[in-house]
C-alpha cells in the first residue's frame, strides 16, 4: 500500500515564526502536492512537485515555499507565519502513467494553528 | 480556469433511501477522481474514472462519468449510517494536477 506520512499531525504555532511542514511517501511517485482544506472552501492547491528540485505554484502559492530535495520527501515551509494560515494541511502523491497526474494517495494532514 | 462543482453541498438522509451526489466541471476532461473524507480523517480514494462512459462500483456506491456532459454522478443505493462523510469529486484537465469540488458533507440518519 501507498504510504504517505506527514510529519506533524498538530502543530502551535506563534505569528512570525517559520514552519516547517515534511511529507514523505514511498512509493517513488513522481508527484507530490500540499493542499490546504478550509471550511466551505474545500482542498485549495499550494504547490506541486513533477521531479526533484522542481516545482511549480498552485492556486494559493502566496506566503509559502516548497523544497523537493529527495524524490521522496516535498517540504512546505511558511516563511512567517500569519493567523490566516491556520488551516489543514495535506500532502499528497501520485505517480505518473500515459502523461496524466494519476490518483493521489494522501497524508493523514497536519493541523496548523498560528496564534 | 477549471471550475468543479458539486449539488448538493450537505445532503441529510434516512438509511434505506437512494441519492445521488452531483459532479459538473467546466473543461473538457476524461479523467475524473472520487473521495471520500471522515471527520477528523484524510482523503481516501473512492473511484477512478478514466473514459466516457466509466462506471465503477463498490458496495452501496456507483460512480459514473459522462464526459461530453461534463458530469459524474455518485448514486447512492439504500443509505447506511457508516456512509456518513464528506466526498469529493476532482478533476485531471491539465495533466498535471487535480482540482477539486467543494465536496458534499452527507449524513445518513437512522
Amino acid at each position: 500500500d501507498v504510504k504517505v506520512t506527514q510529519s506533524s499531525r498538530y502543530l502551535v504555532k506563534r505569528t512570525g515564526e517559520k514552519v516547517f511542514l515534511e511529507c514523505v511517501q514511498d512509493m517513488d511517485h513522481e508527484n507530490m502536492f500540499w493542499y490546504r482544506q478550509d471550511p466551505g472552501l474545500g482542498l485549495r492547491l499550494i504547490y506541486f512537485s513533477y521531479d526533484v528540485k522542481m516545482k511549480e505554484k498552485g492556486d494559493i502559492p502566496e506566503g509559502y515555499s516548497v523544497s523537493r530535495e529527495k524524490k521522496e520527501r516535498f517540504s512546505l515551509i511558511l516563511e512567517s507565519a500569519s493567523t490566516n494560515q491556520t488551516s489543514m494541511y495535506l500532502c499528497a502523491s501520485s505517480g505518473r502513467a500515459r502523461g496524466f497526474t494519476g490518483e493521489l494517495f494522501f497524508g493523514e494532514g497536519s493541523r496548523l494553528t498560528v496564534l | 480556469e477549471l471550475k468543479v462543482e458539486q449539488n448538493p453541498l450537505f445532503l441529510s438522509m434516512q438509511e434505506g433511501k437512494n441519492y445521488t451526489i452531483y459532479c459538473n466541471y467546466s473543461t473538457t476532461s476524461d479523467r475524473l477522481y472520487w473521495y471520500r473524507q471522515d471527520p477528523g480523517k484524510s482523503l481516501e480514494s473512492l473511484f477512478v474514472l478514466l473514459s466516457n462512459g466509466a462506471v465503477k462500483q463498490e458496495g452501496r456506491l456507483m460512480a459514473s462519468l459522462d464526459t461530453k456532459a461534463r458530469l459524474s454522478t455518485l448514486h447512492i443505493t439504500a443509505a447506511v449510517h457508516d456512509l456518513s462523510a464528506t466526498y469529493f469529486c476532482a478533476v485531471d484537465s491539465s495533466g498535471s494536477r487535480l482540482t477539486f469540488g467543494e465536496g458534499t458533507q452527507l449524513t445518513v440518519n437512522p
